[in-house]
């Protein structure tokens, strides 16, 4: 029972464009929501987050979008640069619990 | 960087052999959390810790246990090891509150033969 999914395993967009991340997930005790991004052979890194009070996030070129209702929460990076290119996860812990539970990770292509 | 360490960063082990992976954080952090990574299936979580001697199961857990008797020490053990525990470990820890952040450790990389 997957509680946070990331439906697209993969996604390739030209530099300069916007890279759009989705992920969506079934628990409605969630109420804080992570992106994280990964290189190969390291630890993933904090990009950023966003509480369920907020319905958006934003950092730089990051942005998090939350929308509550559909258990929707997406990734947004304009513009997108080949630096960016590596596997980025979406997360989200529940007000009652420390678990903290993971997507399955979209892998992100910036090509020059 | 945050204070955290895995050891060892890889191991060889044969089936059926008990491994223990170690996790220390110099950050004071109340929450520990170790998690899998395998292809296709993300990051799931195994076992996580609240505070000291407080553990709680993940996604995960069968086959797994861990200990958490000092703050800044969270253990997990592999009772018997199979072929399908190879993958890579990561430990993570979180402070500040449940509205917080995580950060993570190198990485692990275990194999069982």
């Amino acid at each position: 029972d997957q509680q946070v999914k990331q439906n697209s395993p993969s996604l390739s967009v030209q530099e300069g464009r916007i890279s759009i991340l989705n992920c969506d997930y079934t628990n409605s005790m969630f109420d804080y929501f992570l992106w994280y991004k990964k290189y190969p052979a390291e630890g993933p890194t904090f990009l950023i987050s966003i509480s369920s009070i907020k319905d958006k996030n934003e950092d730089g070129r990051f942005t998090v979008f939350l929308n509550k209702s559909a258990k929707h929460l997406s990734l947004h990076i304009v513009p997108s640069q080949p630096g960016d290119s590596a596997v980025y996860f979406c997360a989200a812990r529940g007000s009652n619990t420390g678990k903290l539970i993971f997507g399955q990770g979209t892998t992100l292509q910036v090509k020059p | 960087d945050a204070g955290i360490t895995q050891s060892p960063r890889h191991k060889v082990t044969e089936t059926g052999t008990p491994v223990t992976l170690r996790c220390h954080q110099t950050e004071n952090h109340r929450y520990m959390y170790w998690y899998r990574q395998d292809p296709g299936h993300g990051l799931r979580l195994i076992h996580y810790s609240y505070g000291v001697k407080d553990t709680d199961k993940g996604e995960v857990s069968d086959g797994y246990s861990v200990s958490r008797s000092k703050t800044e020490d969270f253990l997990l053990t592999l009772e018997s090891a199979t072929s399908s525990q190879t993958s890579v470990y990561f430990c993570a820890i979180s402070g500040g509150g449940l509205q917080s952040e995580a950060f993570f450790g190198q990485g692990t990389r275990l194999t069982v033969v």
